[in-house]
Protein backbone atom coordinates (compact mmCIF):
# COMPACT_ATOMS: atom_id res chain seq x y z
CA UNK A 1 0.00 0.00 0.00
CA UNK A 2 1.19 3.71 -0.67
CA UNK A 3 2.67 5.80 2.10
CA UNK A 4 -0.73 7.82 2.84
CA UNK A 5 -1.63 8.93 6.24
CA UNK A 6 -4.79 11.27 7.16
CA UNK A 7 -5.64 13.36 10.14
CA UNK A 8 -7.51 13.29 11.85
CA UNK A 9 -9.72 10.31 10.98
CA UNK A 10 -13.18 11.40 11.96
CA UNK A 11 -14.00 15.19 13.37
CA UNK A 12 -17.10 16.63 14.69
CA UNK A 13 -17.25 20.51 14.88
CA UNK A 14 -19.16 23.28 14.43
CA UNK A 15 -20.30 25.77 11.90
CA UNK A 16 -18.40 29.06 11.32
CA UNK A 17 -15.22 27.30 12.67
CA UNK A 18 -12.05 26.97 10.90
CA UNK A 19 -10.93 23.19 10.07
CA UNK A 20 -7.52 21.78 8.86
CA UNK A 21 -7.00 18.35 7.45
CA UNK A 22 -3.82 16.94 6.86
CA UNK A 23 -2.46 14.66 4.25
CA UNK A 24 0.80 13.10 4.39
CA UNK A 25 2.87 10.87 2.05
CA UNK A 26 6.35 9.25 2.17
CA UNK A 27 6.43 8.32 -1.44
CA UNK A 28 7.94 11.06 -2.18
CA UNK A 29 5.34 11.89 -5.09
CA UNK A 30 5.10 15.12 -6.93
CA UNK A 31 1.69 14.99 -7.79
CA UNK A 32 -1.36 15.75 -4.35
CA UNK A 33 -5.10 16.23 -4.45
CA UNK A 34 -7.89 16.13 -2.49
CA UNK A 35 -11.02 14.93 -2.96
CA UNK A 36 -14.61 15.03 -1.74
CA UNK A 37 -17.32 11.88 -1.12
CA UNK A 38 -21.16 12.28 -0.81
CA UNK A 39 -23.57 10.14 -0.78
CA UNK A 40 -25.38 10.10 -5.02
CA UNK A 41 -21.98 12.27 -6.57
CA UNK A 42 -18.71 9.59 -6.33
CA UNK A 43 -15.65 11.54 -5.81
CA UNK A 44 -15.46 14.79 -6.61
CA UNK A 45 -12.29 17.15 -7.21
CA UNK A 46 -11.33 19.84 -4.42
CA UNK A 47 -7.86 21.15 -4.88
CA UNK A 48 -4.66 19.65 -6.03
CA UNK A 49 -1.48 20.12 -6.51
CA UNK A 50 1.88 19.86 -8.53
CA UNK A 51 4.76 20.83 -6.59
CA UNK A 52 5.76 22.51 -3.48
CA UNK A 53 3.61 25.55 -3.51
CA UNK A 54 1.99 24.78 -6.65
CA UNK A 55 -1.73 24.27 -6.68
CA UNK A 56 -4.85 24.77 -8.89
CA UNK A 57 -8.83 24.38 -8.15
CA UNK A 58 -10.71 21.52 -8.70
CA UNK A 59 -14.34 21.20 -9.20
CA UNK A 60 -16.02 22.44 -5.52
CA UNK A 61 -13.07 24.77 -4.27
CA UNK A 62 -15.77 27.20 -3.08
CA UNK A 63 -15.00 27.36 0.73
CA UNK A 64 -11.35 25.59 0.25
CA UNK A 65 -7.99 26.54 0.52
CA UNK A 66 -4.65 24.35 0.22
CA UNK A 67 -1.28 24.52 0.94
CA UNK A 68 1.69 22.73 0.23
CA UNK A 69 5.00 23.54 1.90
CA UNK A 70 6.30 20.35 1.76
CA UNK A 71 6.26 17.47 -0.22
CA UNK A 72 5.05 15.08 1.96
CA UNK A 73 2.29 17.15 3.58
CA UNK A 74 -0.75 18.53 1.62
CA UNK A 75 -3.50 20.64 4.01
CA UNK A 76 -6.56 20.83 2.99
CA UNK A 77 -8.61 24.16 5.09
CA UNK A 78 -12.24 24.81 5.50
CA UNK A 79 -11.82 28.65 6.69
CA UNK A 80 -15.73 28.99 8.43
CA UNK A 81 -16.99 25.26 8.38
CA UNK A 82 -21.26 24.70 6.94
CA UNK A 83 -23.06 21.98 7.27
CA UNK A 84 -22.71 21.24 3.35
CA UNK A 85 -18.87 20.71 4.07
CA UNK A 86 -20.11 17.38 6.05
CA UNK A 87 -18.66 15.13 3.87
CA UNK A 88 -15.73 11.92 3.76
CA UNK A 89 -12.27 13.56 2.53
CA UNK A 90 -9.92 11.62 0.48
CA UNK A 91 -6.47 12.86 -0.33
CA UNK A 92 -4.60 10.77 -3.16
CA UNK A 93 -0.86 11.28 -4.39
CA UNK A 94 0.31 10.26 -8.06
CA UNK A 95 3.53 9.72 -9.17
CA UNK A 96 2.55 9.45 -13.33
CA UNK A 97 2.49 5.75 -13.16
CA UNK A 98 1.92 4.16 -16.86
CA UNK A 99 -2.01 5.01 -16.52
CA UNK A 100 -1.56 8.13 -14.15
CA UNK A 101 -3.52 5.85 -11.27
CA UNK A 102 -3.93 7.69 -8.05
CA UNK A 103 -3.31 6.05 -4.64
CA UNK A 104 -6.19 6.96 -1.80
CA UNK A 105 -5.69 7.74 1.79
CA UNK A 106 -7.99 6.21 4.41
CA UNK A 107 -10.47 9.32 4.28
CA UNK A 108 -11.12 11.53 6.84
CA UNK A 109 -14.71 12.02 7.87
CA UNK A 110 -15.98 15.29 8.66
CA UNK A 111 -19.52 16.24 9.90
CA UNK A 112 -20.21 20.06 10.60
CA UNK A 113 -23.14 20.75 13.21
CA UNK B 1 -23.50 17.63 -16.50
CA UNK B 2 -22.13 14.55 -15.59
CA UNK B 3 -18.89 13.63 -17.29
CA UNK B 4 -18.46 9.95 -16.42
CA UNK B 5 -21.91 8.30 -15.94
CA UNK B 6 -22.54 4.99 -14.05
CA UNK B 7 -26.24 4.24 -14.36
CA UNK B 8 -26.05 1.22 -12.92
CA UNK B 9 -26.28 1.85 -8.91
CA UNK B 10 -25.96 -2.04 -7.74
CA UNK B 11 -25.23 -5.26 -9.73
CA UNK B 12 -26.52 -8.57 -8.08
CA UNK B 13 -24.26 -11.54 -9.36
CA UNK B 14 -23.70 -14.96 -8.37
CA UNK B 15 -20.58 -16.61 -7.07
CA UNK B 16 -18.12 -17.77 -10.07
CA UNK B 17 -20.01 -15.99 -12.53
CA UNK B 18 -18.65 -12.78 -14.42
CA UNK B 19 -19.44 -9.54 -13.14
CA UNK B 20 -19.80 -6.73 -15.74
CA UNK B 21 -20.12 -2.99 -14.94
CA UNK B 22 -20.23 -0.21 -16.94
CA UNK B 23 -19.44 3.06 -17.56
CA UNK B 24 -20.12 5.97 -20.01
CA UNK B 25 -18.25 9.04 -20.58
CA UNK B 26 -19.06 12.46 -22.80
CA UNK B 27 -15.93 13.99 -22.76
CA UNK B 28 -13.35 12.86 -25.94
CA UNK B 29 -10.42 14.84 -24.17
CA UNK B 30 -9.99 12.20 -21.37
CA UNK B 31 -6.68 10.27 -22.13
CA UNK B 32 -6.87 7.34 -19.34
CA UNK B 33 -9.69 5.40 -17.81
CA UNK B 34 -9.61 3.63 -13.88
CA UNK B 35 -11.10 1.41 -12.26
CA UNK B 36 -11.61 2.19 -8.87
CA UNK B 37 -12.81 -0.54 -5.51
CA UNK B 38 -13.84 0.60 -2.27
CA UNK B 39 -15.28 -0.84 0.85
CA UNK B 40 -16.70 1.01 3.60
CA UNK B 41 -14.51 3.03 5.64
CA UNK B 42 -12.14 3.07 3.45
CA UNK B 43 -10.39 4.75 0.72
CA UNK B 44 -10.56 3.56 -2.99
CA UNK B 45 -8.37 1.01 -4.18
CA UNK B 46 -6.78 0.66 -7.45
CA UNK B 47 -8.12 -1.91 -9.85
CA UNK B 48 -7.48 -1.59 -13.50
CA UNK B 49 -7.04 1.00 -16.01
CA UNK B 50 -7.14 1.54 -20.38
CA UNK B 51 -5.42 4.20 -22.08
CA UNK B 52 -7.20 6.07 -24.57
CA UNK B 53 -5.35 4.44 -27.25
CA UNK B 54 -6.28 0.99 -26.43
CA UNK B 55 -9.76 -1.03 -26.61
CA UNK B 56 -8.69 -3.90 -23.80
CA UNK B 57 -6.24 -3.88 -20.89
CA UNK B 58 -6.41 -7.29 -18.84
CA UNK B 59 -4.95 -8.48 -15.28
CA UNK B 60 -5.75 -11.84 -13.83
CA UNK B 61 -9.61 -11.74 -13.34
CA UNK B 62 -10.06 -8.55 -14.34
CA UNK B 63 -10.29 -7.32 -18.12
CA UNK B 64 -11.60 -3.60 -18.61
CA UNK B 65 -12.76 -2.77 -22.56
CA UNK B 66 -13.08 0.24 -24.23
CA UNK B 67 -15.25 0.96 -26.64
CA UNK B 68 -14.03 5.22 -28.00
CA UNK B 69 -16.81 5.39 -30.50
CA UNK B 70 -19.29 4.63 -28.69
CA UNK B 71 -17.65 6.49 -25.47
CA UNK B 72 -17.99 3.38 -23.39
CA UNK B 73 -16.01 0.55 -21.14
CA UNK B 74 -16.72 -1.86 -19.11
CA UNK B 75 -14.87 -3.86 -16.44
CA UNK B 76 -15.28 -7.68 -16.41
CA UNK B 77 -14.62 -9.56 -13.27
CA UNK B 78 -14.31 -13.58 -14.35
CA UNK B 79 -14.51 -15.64 -11.95
CA UNK B 80 -16.47 -13.32 -9.16
CA UNK B 81 -15.98 -14.00 -6.05
CA UNK B 82 -17.30 -13.02 -2.23
CA UNK B 83 -14.69 -10.52 -1.79
CA UNK B 84 -15.05 -8.59 -4.70
CA UNK B 85 -18.38 -7.30 -3.18
CA UNK B 86 -17.80 -3.61 -3.27
CA UNK B 87 -18.70 -0.10 -4.58
CA UNK B 88 -16.47 0.47 -7.83
CA UNK B 89 -16.10 3.55 -9.45
CA UNK B 90 -15.40 4.38 -12.98
CA UNK B 91 -12.76 7.44 -13.80
CA UNK B 92 -11.11 9.37 -15.99
CA UNK B 93 -8.03 11.56 -16.25
CA UNK B 94 -7.28 14.64 -18.65
CA UNK B 95 -10.55 16.10 -17.98
CA UNK B 96 -9.15 19.24 -16.11
CA UNK B 97 -6.21 20.66 -17.55
CA UNK B 98 -6.15 17.70 -20.54
CA UNK B 99 -2.55 16.57 -18.49
CA UNK B 100 -1.64 13.74 -16.95
CA UNK B 101 -0.89 15.84 -13.80
CA UNK B 102 -4.70 16.60 -12.62
CA UNK B 103 -7.45 15.23 -11.25
CA UNK B 104 -9.85 12.05 -12.03
CA UNK B 105 -13.41 12.59 -12.68
CA UNK B 106 -15.44 9.64 -11.15
CA UNK B 107 -18.70 8.16 -11.81
CA UNK B 108 -21.33 7.70 -8.96
CA UNK B 109 -19.89 4.53 -8.40
CA UNK B 110 -21.74 0.63 -8.76
CA UNK B 111 -22.37 -1.31 -5.60
CA UNK B 112 -21.81 -5.41 -6.63
CA UNK B 113 -23.08 -7.77 -4.07
CA UNK B 114 -21.50 -11.34 -4.98
CA UNK B 115 -24.13 -13.80 -3.74
CA UNK B 116 -23.12 -17.29 -2.58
Amino acid sequence: DAGITQSPRHKVTETGTPVTLRCHQTENHRYMYWYRQDPGHGLRLIHYSYGVKDTDKGEVSDGYSVSRSKTEDFLLTLESATSSQTSVYFCAISGLGLYNEQFFGPGTRLTVL
Amino acid sequence: DQQVKQNSPSLSVQEGRISILNCDYTNSMFDYFLWYKKYPAEGPTFLISISSIKDKNEDGRFTVFLNKSAKHLSLHIVPSQPGDSAVYFCAASGGYSGGGADGLTFGKGTHLIIQP
